[in-house]
């Protein structure tokens, strides 16, 4: 089955610093989307991206759909305390009719931000 | 608008009961899903439907879980019997497929249960 590798698994940054993570698959996906989830809390959608090399902006954050469509990566600029959070990568395949909006999640960074 | 609803919040019962979850999707759409969140083995998709059609039940567990969703506005997960190794945060999402166009799925606020 597909397979989805969200790195790092935390980071541990002060206020103000931008932050990356990715995701990589071992197959394609037509969708990627990015979650955040607050303690307590279900994931919240941030961005969604639907074409390969896609480059998408929401604020603070930006993320791309990789050319190959098998990774995506998520940025968030100048980083605030309420950035804290689980951060999930999420991947879609539709093919051969649908795929009932069926999504593969990566396993999670953990965002720590020291004010 | 309201989103996904789930009840209850929290669950704590004793092994051996039984244990119903349930769910409200997001009022329009034909797609919910059901996940299981622990530490241990992250986000787990449970089942889905499509159209109140079971689609695909291959993430659950064991016999003991069971799904229904008589209606477009409501679902139930049932653990019968619940073990203390069910317990887990359980997330209901919603979303809107029409054929080939891709739709974000959301996501309810959970419900965490605790077996003892």
């Amino acid at each position: 089955g597909q397979q989805l590798n969200q790195s790092p698994q935390s980071m541990f940054i002060q206020e103000g610093e931008d932050v990356s993570m990715n995701c990589t698959s071992s197959s394609i996906f037509n969708t990627w989307l990015w979650y955040k989830q607050d303690p307590g809390e279900g994931p919240v959608l941030l961005i969604a991206l639907y074409k390969a090399g896609e480059l998408t902006s929401n604020g603070r954050l930006t993320a791309q759909f990789g050319i190959t469509r098998k990774d995506s990566f998520l940025n968030i600029s100048a980083s605030i305390p309420s950035d804290v959070g689980i951060y999930f990568c999420a991947g879609q395949l539709v093919a051969g009719g649908t795929s009932y909006g069926k999504l593969t999640f990566g396993q999670g960074t953990i965002l720590t931000v020291h004010p | 608008d309201a989103g996904v609803i789930q009840s209850p919040r929290h669950e704590v019962t004793e092994m051996g009961q039984e244990v119903t979850l349930r769910c409200k999707p997001i009022s329009g759409h034909n797609s919910l899903f059901w996940y299981r969140q622990t530490m241990m083995r992250g986000l787990e998709l449970l089942i889905y439907f499509n159209n109140n059609v079971p689609i695909d039940d291959s993430g659950m567990p064991e016999d003991r879980f069971s799904a229904k969703m008589p209606n477009a506005s409501f679902s139930t997960l049932k653990i019968q019997p619940s073990e203390p190794r069910d317990s887990a945060v359980y997330f209901c999402a919603s979303s809107l497929i029409m054929g080939l166009a891709i739709h974000e799925q959301y996501f309810g606020p959970g419900t965490r249960l605790t077996v003892t």
